[in-house]
């Protein structure tokens, strides 16, 4: 099942900031955050392992609710750098390899 | 940095004709994958691919598709008889590990456009 991800789009002015939020129906053993600018490869934000668990990239962070199956990640005082396509990549139990499934993603766009 | 390359870019072909994408992991990756992205849609798992053989693979993984590592280097992905709705963005993406903190790294995907 395809996780859901929230909102579809975001339209921010520089230095304001976002919270996108990736659900799933299933028990999730990670979430990787990926960012996708238009015509271009998937780049890896970083991956939450344990519930629970946040993390920070510069000025964009992330944290895991594991009971919840929900993932949220978070754009502080946002650059015009940030904006593209976000999607998160789940990895289920019982899943096999690093088979990630992505998220419906979210379009950001910072605009000065 | 290490990075994961795709050949073709771009590659235009016509219907029923087969297709070969191919693709450079990262030297000491261990997992290779294929996605694949229709136009605006997200980015879609295909198969994973592990010790010479399909780890995993998804129901748009049919019979038409089929995945080799032909040398030490190089994976490819072939499509038998392509049809219009194989056109999408295909990255083919490489990874250490297959679980736990380790990411995928992905290439910068072949446009295939079947017409």
């Amino acid at each position: 099942q395809q996780p859901v991800q929230s909102p579809q789009a975001v339209i921010l002015r520089e230095g304001e900031d976002a919270v996108i939020n990736c659900s799933s129906s299933k028990a999730l053993y990670s979430v990787h955050w990926y960012r996708q600018k238009h015509g271009e490869a998937p780049v890896f934000l970083m991956i939450l392992l344990k519930g629970g668990e946040q993390k920070g990239h510069e000025k964009i962070s992330a944290s895991f609710n594991e009971k919840k199956q929900q993932s949220s990640l978070y754009l502080t005082a946002s650059q015009l750098s940030y904006s593209g396509t976000y999607f998160c990549g789940t990895e289920v139990y019982g899943g096999a390899t690093n088979k990630l499934i992505f998220g419906t993603g979210t379009l950001l766009a910072v605009q000065p | 940095e290490p990075e994961v390359t795709q050949t073709p870019s771009h590659q235009v072909t016509q219907m029923g004709q087969e297709v070969i994408l191919r693709c450079v992991p990262i030297s000491n990756h261990l997992y290779f994958y294929w996605y694949r992205q229709i136009l605006g849609q997200k980015v879609e798992f295909l198969v994973s691919f592990y010790n010479n053989e399909i780890s995993e693979k998804s129901e748009i993984f049919d019979d038409q598709f089929s995945v080799e590592r032909p040398d030490g280097s190089n994976f490819t992905l072939k499509i038998r008889s392509t049809k219009l709705e194989d056109s999408a963005m295909y990255f083919c993406a490489s990874s250490f590990l297959d679980r736990g903190n380790t990411e995928a790294f992905f290439g910068q995907g072949t446009r295939l456009t079947v017409v």
